[in-house]
């Protein structure tokens, strides 16, 4: 049973539209959400995160958006440059009741070309 | 400071040979995790790490042994590689419990299994 769906394989935008990227969830436990980008032959690296408690985080070009309602976050690019192609993942974990692990999605895809 | 890393970077085995992963963390971090990540499927736990001298399961434990017998260091052991182990493993570290902070990842060991 996957509880973080990303649903988009991959997205294909130009330079200096905008990206946006989406991740549903079906834990209702899950109580932080953390976006990772991870380019070829390298390892995830951290890229923003947002809590439960509130509905917008946002940090330079990317803003990540989470209603809670619908169990859905998305990750919005703005405006998106060719240096952003790579994979992303979203990940979460549920709220603080001792030690917790990220579950990750599938990953999307991301070309942005020139 | 370099973060995290991986050795090797690159392994190729026969079936039931065995082999061991070795990561290493210079930040002071005391949670550590493996990772292994599959086209289409994501990232997935092994195992993870709270403290020195504790391990457990992640969501596929199964073929894979662990050991966190310093603080720096994590590491992962195949006793008997199959075919489906071929994967990327990932390591990666944290200071807080993931609800406070993120994860920090090594670059990646490359193993194929014939």
């Amino acid at each position: 049973d996957q509880q973080v769906k990303q649903n988009s394989p991959s997205l294909s935008v130009q330079e200096g539209r905008i990206s946006i990227l989406n991740c549903d969830y079906t834990n209702s436990m899950f109580d932080y959400f953390l976006w990772y980008k991870k380019y070829p032959a390298e390892g995830p690296t951290f890229l923003i995160s947002i809590s439960s408690i509130k509905d917008k985080n946002e940090d330079g070009r990317f803003t990540v958006f989470l209603n809670k309602s619908a169990k859905h976050l998305s990750l919005h690019i703005v405006p998106s440059q060719p240096g952003d192609s790579a994979v992303y993942f979203c990940a979460a974990v549920p709220g603080p009741s001792g030690y917790s692990t990220l579950t990750f999605g599938k990953g999307t895809m991301l070309l942005v070309s020139p | 400071n370099a973060g995290v890393t991986q050795t090797p970077k690159f392994r190729v085995l026969k079936t039931g040979q065995s082999m061991t992963l070795l990561c290493a963390q210079d930040m002071n971090h005391e949670y550590m995790y493996w990772y292994r990540q599959d086209p289409g499927m994501g990232l997935r736990l092994i195992h993870y790490s709270v403290g020195e001298g504790t391990t457990a399961k992640g969501e596929v434990p199964d073929g894979y042994n662990v050991s966190r017998l310093k603080k720096q260091n994590f590491l992962l052991g195949l006793e008997s590689a199959a075919p489906s182990q071929t994967s990327v493993y990932f390591c990666a570290s944290s200071y807080f419990d993931q609800g406070d902070g993120e994860q920090f990842f090594g670059p990646g060991t490359r193993l194929t299994v014939l």
